[in-house]
């Protein structure tokens, strides 16, 4: 079946620029959540949503970011302003609910210049 | 608040020999273990994890058992092979109003030569 997907792949960006990532969780699956993984690093918590609320926002590193999940299914992850140390991978992960095993997507490399 | 440390690589093996990869965590409650996989282009992947004290995951030959004594979760395996190459974390999650979100260690990355 299918699994998780983000897109883009790659998105590369001019500092100040805004962008905007999208996850799709796999079907019927409650519980999503986004991770940010720096280089050379392990993924680190952003936020977390249990159907259409957003539950958890704890992990964002300033009001620049913005996570939305509107329906319950589909996310996406925006940054306003990118700086460079924005640049890292932005994982998406998914779980039928909050205590059973999560499925991540490839992720989303973003390189801010 | 909650971390994990694990062994700093990389690690470097032949093939069939033993592997142990250290992990040691620190959290408030009653913490879920795991380890994930990362292989070469691709997304991680949950490789094994234990959920209570003196519990044992395991999977394609990996072990690992939940010490609460030594707040431990090692990774082993008796005869790794080239296909194991790839970046191993371990994690936790320790739950909170149901937000089972993870923590994870900073990664090891793994080489297994013929």
């Amino acid at each position: 079946g299918a699994g998780v997907s983000q897109s883009p792949r790659y998105k590369v960006a001019k500092r100040g620029q805004d962008v905007a990532l999208r996850c799709d969780p796999i079907s019927g699956h409650v519980s999503l959540f986004w991770y940010q993984q720096a280089l050379g690093q392990g993924p680190e918590f952003l936020t977390y949503f249990q159907n259409e609320a957003q539950l958890d926002k704890s992990g964002l590193p300033s009001d620049r970011f913005f996570a939305e999940r509107p329906e319950g299914s589909v996310s996406t992850l925006k940054i306003q302003r990118t700086q460079q140390e924005d640049s890292a991978v932005y994982l998406c992960a998914s779980s039928y609910q909050g205590r059973d095993t999560q499925y991540f997507g490839p992720g989303t490399r973003l390189t801010v210049l | 608040g909650n971390s994990v440390t694990q062994m700093e690589g990389p690690v470097t093996l032949s093939e069939e020999a033993f592997l142990t990869i250290n992990c040691t965590y620190t959290a408030t409650g009653y913490p879920s273990l795991f380890w994930y996989v990362q292989y070469p282009g691709e997304g991680l992947q949950l490789l094994l994890k234990a959920t209570k004290a003196d519990d044992k995951g395991s999977n394609k030959g990996f072990e690992a058992t939940y010490r609460k004594e030594t707040t431990s979760f090692h990774l082993e395996k008796g005869s790794v092979q080239v296909s194991d190459s790839a970046v191993y974390f371990c994690a936790l999650s320790d739950s909170n109003f149901g937000n089972e979100k993870l923590t994870f260690g900073t990664g090891t990355r793994l080489t297994i030569i013929p």
